[in-house]
């Protein structure tokens, strides 16, 4: 059975850095051809897909975020993390994690973060 | 980046055809998925590569077309599919998803 769960800080400030973990099972991101991806959500608007890394540790990142996300693993301990540098009132959405192999089968329930100062 | 267009929203009476479209900017072959999001809860893959269905998706589902041109199709309608519904490419990154659709009832 794959699940995947997120979590992080809630809320944070402007110009802080956020991080955020995602803890899976079922799979294993050393396995080929694995991936396991980031989107997110403002409340009430669409998906925006943030960064993807994979079993063979390539990444792939959203250029509309320019330099500010990095996303990383921990094969061991199976998860994933991302980090989005340089928070703003912008960034306030829910967080999902997905395995991701081109399209998200399966989706952690999100996390939410609020930017607020 | 590949822009996918969805109509914002449809009205359908419960037993009814609905076919939901994404249209995309530039050819994606057949790299499109559809995933159901309900209220409060995270997206659920439906089809994917266009017109797979995943598994333990009720067969009232289905997904066609190609290149630019896409489709969801529900039918049956029922009460339990009343949600967004997003497109998604993965021919080239970034990854791009529709605005959803939001399906009513009549």
């Amino acid at each position: 059975q794959v699940t995947l769960k997120e979590s992080g800080p809630g809320i944070l400030q402007p110009s802080q850095t956020l991080s955020l973990t995602c803890t899976f099972s079922g799979f294993s991101l050393s396995t080929y051809g694995m991936g396991v991806g980031w989107i997110r959500q403002p409340s009430g608007k669409g998906l925006e897909w943030l960064a993807n890394i994979w079993w063979d540790d390539d990444k792939y990142y959203n250029p509309s975020l320019k330099n500010r996300l990095t996303i990383s693993k921990d094969t061991s301990n199976n998860q994933a993390f991302l980090k989005i540098t340089n928070v703003d009132t912008a960034d306030t959405a829910t967080y999902y994690c997905a395995r991701m192999a081109g399209y998200g089968g399966y989706w952690g329930q999100g996390v939410m973060v609020t930017v607020s100062s | 980046d590949t822009v996918l267009t969805q109509s914002p929203a449809l009205a359908v009476s419960l037993g009814q055809r609905v076919t939901i479209s994404c249209r995309a900017s530039k050819s994606v072959s057949t790299y499109m998925h559809w995933y159901q999001q309900k209220s409060g809860q995270q997206p659920k893959l439906l089809i994917y590569s266009a017109s797979n269905l995943e598994s333990g998706v009720p067969s009232r589902f289905s997904g066609s077309g190609s290149g630019t041109d896409f489709t969801l199709t529900i039918d049956p309608v029922e009460a339990d599919d009343i949600a967004n519904y997003y497109c998604q490419q993965s021919n080239e990154l970034p990854l791009t998803f529709g605005s959803g659709t939001k399906l009513e009832i009549k």
